[in-house]
């Protein structure tokens, strides 16, 4: 029973670089989103999804770029690395049209940006 | 919008002591609140959730949550701290009518000796 999967677990980029952190989850939950942590910052809600095909931005969104082709994977594109991207990225999952579900969680990416 | 507030970025206790973490929720609907656990280089895992059915809320590892609307809290409690409970602790609230979460910043607990 994988839940959601998160690759890689540790990153290391140079700035300016492009790079793509996998989500896959195989609860066939609707909803996806991606989250970012920060030191004293709590988590952050980078971009979300309700669907196949439908995307929408959350409260961090600028720097990266997410597409959601199928039920099981939700991939967060940074396009130009920068220092400030530097963070903990965490993918969610949770069913739709119950409110009271949780949301489940990946392991998480490590993400340093040089 | 929906919003929790936790108060105390890092928080003592001694093993064998009441553990107690704060949050405040701010809704205009009858929220849907939850508190996650995070332990060192884990993802986050559910502890418990509020939906309504009642105001005390059991959830595993002996933590325990009350919802008390006049004071629109949702705090967090354990009679006996354990070494194990040494962890961050978040406090998030769902959207209205989303799934949307929005966390708090979350409390770090350590557990002395």
């Amino acid at each position: 029973n994988a839940g959601v999967t998160q690759t890689p677990k540790f990153q290391v980029l140079k700035t300016g670089q492009s790079m793509t952190l996998q989500c896959a989850q195989d609860m066939n939950h609707e909803y996806m989103s991606w989250y970012r942590q920060d030191p004293g910052m709590g988590l952050r809600l980078i971009h979300y999804s309700v669907g196949a095909g439908i995307t929408d931005q959350g409260e961090v969104p600028n720097g990266y770029n997410v597409s959601r082709s199928t039920t099981e994977d939700f991939p967060l594109r940074l396009l130009s690395a920068a220092p400030s991207q530097t963070s903990v990225y965490f993918c969610a999952s949770s069913s739709v049209g119950r409110l009271n579900t949780e949301a489940f969680f990946g392991q998480g990416t490590r993400l340093t940006v040089v | 919008a929906q919003s929790v507030t936790q108060l105390g970025s890092h928080v003592s206790v001694s093993e064998g002591a009441l553990v107690l973490l704060r949050c405040n929720y701010s809704s205009s609907v009858p929220p849907y609140l939850f508190w996650y656990v995070q332990y060192p280089n884990q993802g986050l895992q559910l502890l418990l959730k509020y939906t309504s059915a009642a105001t005390l809320v059991k959830g595993i590892n002996g933590f325990e949550a009350e919802f008390k609307k006049s004071e629109t809290s949702f705090h967090l409690t354990k009679p006996s701290a354990h070494m194990s409970d040494a962890a961050e602790y978040f406090c998030a609230v769902r959207g209205e009518g989303n799934n949307r979460l929005a966390f708090g910043k979350g409390n770090q607990v350590v557990v002395i000796p």
